[in-house]
């Protein structure tokens, strides 16, 4: 089975930290993919990447950044962290493009910003 | 502007009764569905998937229908189990394209 892993459940971090959320995955994907839930909105993509050192804004990049310099980590960095970035962030891999692929997500990381 | 839209935040619904979930999409290039399913504190997992040449999959207690001219598909669950109650996602790709767009969700919730 594809195990798509997030290294943290829970963070608790302050308001103007620099937060980083690593995701691996261990079946040799390219593309991966980085979304946020929320109550009332569902999951919005963040960035995506399809390649090591690719990378693509998604719908709500601002306040984020991302980076991929190996295949199998996707890491998404909040620059300085504010408290409208409290949400479960949820990482995804992806064989290849368009649905018949699907996402493989991870469990997810509660992230807490105060 | 949401492309796909899950206009019920919620749905409550008796053991072995029929669920149906609902689903609406505004971009005419999605060509494929897919149906995700999410317990608390898990990822979302795939359920069922649906392409456009379809009208109808099914997969044991699930069905997902299609219909293209209104833009709307639907998940039915016959008959609907407790372990069913989860929030469910609708999700859409178009051709070509490399990322699945998001419903808001719908959350069920199956009473014994």
């Amino acid at each position: 089975d594809v195990k798509v892993t997030q290294s943290s459940r829970y963070l608790v971090k302050r308001t103007g930290e620099k937060v980083f959320l690593e995701c691996v995955q261990d079946m040799d994907h390219e593309n991966m993919f980085w979304y946020r839930q929320d109550p009332g909105l569902g999951l919005r993509l963040i960035y995506f990447s399809y390649d090591v050192k690719m990378k693509e804004k998604g719908d709500i990049p601002e306040g984020y950044s991302v980076s991929r310099e190996k295949k199998e980590r996707f890491s998404l960095i909040l620059e300085s962290a504010s408290t409208n970035q409290t949400s479960m962030y949820l990482c995804a891999s992806s064989l290849g493009t368009g649905g018949p692929y699907g996402y493989t997500f991870g469990s997810g990381t509660r992230l807490t910003v105060v | 502007d949401q492309q796909v839209k899950q206009n019920s935040p919620s749905l409550s619904v008796q053991e072995g009764r029929i669920s149906i979930l609902n689903c609406d999409y505004t971009n005419s290039m999605f060509d494929y569905f897919l149906w995700y399913k999410k317990y608390p504190a898990e990822g979302p997992t795939f359920l069922i998937s649906i392409s456009s040449i379809k009208d109808k999959n099914e997969d044991g207690r699930f069905t997902v229908f299609l219909n293209k001219s209104a833009k709307h598909l639907s998940l039915h669950i016959v008959p609907s189990q407790p372990g069913d109650s989860a929030v469910y996602f609708c999700a859409a790709s178009a051709f070509g394209g490399n990322k699945l767009v998001f419903g808001a969700g719908t959350i069920l919730r199956v009473k014994s």
